[in-house]
């Protein structure tokens, strides 16, 4: 059981590269989310998915877009990186009713 | 909006001291509240939960009860050890508007334990 699987653990972009984060879970859920963790700033909502085939913005969406794929994967784009969108990225899952977020282990994205 | 607002660390303890982490939160309907914590490295892990007031979430030795009253869901364990070193974070489940429960973090508590 692998929980939730985040992919890559590790990037360096130059300005205004692309890629995308990917993001799997194995447990069923319903809602997949994504977060920015940043010092001195806690976690901060980018997007999520409450449900599969649906999409919505959390409180920092700028410079990102997502898809949800299917009920597993939940991915994040950043279309031209910034620097700052440095920052450690953390994929989350939930099943509804439980209200508790399964995390996955980051994405440490550095942009230069 | 919902907030969530904990003491600001770094907190440095010795092993076998006394641990409260406080949280308190800003809601406008009835919140469940979360206790994470994160491990260098790693990604946060669910430590306690309480989803209603007077419930007490309790585990490895980490307790935290929900008080309505002071709208606070402190974080308390009897004797820390140095496995214990890690941020934690303390969230409340947005569930206004129709939400599936989307968390709002507080900005985190960095503990370190000195053997």
């Amino acid at each position: 059981n692998a929980g939730v699987t985040q992919t890559p653990k590790f990037q360096v972009l130059k300005t205004g590269q692309s890629m995308t984060l990917q993001c799997a879970q194995d447990m069923n859920h319903n809602s997949m989310y994504w977060y920015r963790q940043d010092p001195g700033m806690g976690l901060r909502l980018i997007y999520y998915s409450a449900s599969e085939g649906t999409t919505d913005k959390g409180e920092v969406p700028n410079g990102y877009n997502v898809s949800r794929l299917n009920k597993r994967e939940f991915s994040l784009r950043l279309e031209s990186a910034a620097p700052s969108q440095t920052s450690v990225y953390f994929c989350a899952s939930m099943l509804w009713g439980d209200y508790g977020y399964t995390f996955g282990s980051g994405t440490r994205l550095t942009v230069v | 909006g919902d907030s969530v607002t904990q003491m600001e660390g770094p907190v440095t303890l010795s092993e076998e001291a006394f641990l409260t982490i406080n949280c308190t939160y800003t809601a406008t309907g009835y919140p469940s509240l979360f206790w994470y914590v994160q491990y260098p490295g790693e990604g946060l892990q669910l430590l306690l939960k309480a989803t209603k007031a007077d419930d007490k979430g309790s585990n490895k030795g980490f307790e935290a009860t929900y008080r309505k009253e002071t709208t606070s869901f402190h974080l308390e364990k009897g004797s820390v050890q140095v496995s214990d070193s890690a941020v934690y974070f303390c969230a409340l489940s947005d569930r206004a508007g129709g939400s599936q429960g989307n968390l709002i973090f507080g900005k985190g508590t960095k503990l370190s334990v000195k053997p």
